[in-house]
């Protein structure tokens, strides 16, 4: 069973910085591309980030672009996102998910807030 | 980037009724369309992709339908556990995939 187990969120001042994990397990992680998507409270769904399975090609929404990095770390089946100079409107839920184009399995999310 | 608008932003259906969802690309996604559900507190979950296609697990009373611009999600008669949310994506424009702003369905 595919399971993906995000960590690190927490209360950020603006232009702070936080790194969240994504932990997977039940798939062989080097085989599939990962995502990042974000929910901000009472709203819908945005893509974030996405990383393919070598880490080869990493891609990004414009509104965090120059600001987030996604990595992973295949020997430890584990995702990232270094988030750097937060802004309040980065506040949202921030999932993982697998795969490149839709996204068959989800993360339950870590909740990042961004203020002062 | 490719807008996805979903109608209503709110549908109140009885139990046991059907229920039409849209959602309309601001340009053609061909047939590169999933829906997700998703309750409160929960992460999405995926129902169709391929406009069409029923992912694993999901009951055959949800359909989709469309192509190009147009797309429909179709509940044929909601059960207590179909009262949700429900987000279209587009994944035509790869790696920039966007989400509508979803439709609540509610109890009428």
């Amino acid at each position: 069973e595919v399971h993906l187990l995000e960590s690190g969120g927490t209360l950020v001042q603006p232009g702070g910085s936080l790194r969240l994990s994504c932990a997977a397990s039940g798939f062989t992680f080097t085989s599939y591309a990962m995502n990042w998507v974000r929910q901000a409270p009472g709203k819908g769904l945005e893509w974030v980030s996405s990383i393919s399975g070598n880490s080869g090609r990493s891609n990004y929404a414009d509104s965090v672009k120059g600001r987030f990095t996604i990595s992973r770390d295949n020997s430890k089946n584990t995702l990232y996102l270094q988030m750097n100079n937060l802004r309040p409107e980065d506040t949202a839920v921030y999932f993982c998910a697998r795969d490149g184009y839709y996204f068959a399995s989800w993360g339950q999310g870590t909740l990042v807030t961004v203020s002062s | 980037e490719i807008v996805m608008t979903q109608s209503p932003a709110t549908l109140s259906v009885s139990p046991g009724d059907g229920a039409t969802l849209s959602c309309r690309a601001s340009q053609t996604v061909s047939s590169n369309l999933a829906w997700y559900q998703q309750k409160p507190g929960q992460a999405p979950r995926l129902l169709i992709y391929g406009a069409s296609t029923r992912a694993t697990g999901i009951p055959a009373r949800f359909s989709g339908s469309g192509s190009g611009t147009e797309f429909t999600l179709t509940i044929s008669s909601l059960q207590s556990e179909d009262f949700a949310l429900y987000y279209c994506q587009q994944y035509n424009n790869w790696p920039l995939l966007t989400f509508g702003g979803g439709t609540k369905v509610e109890i009428k």
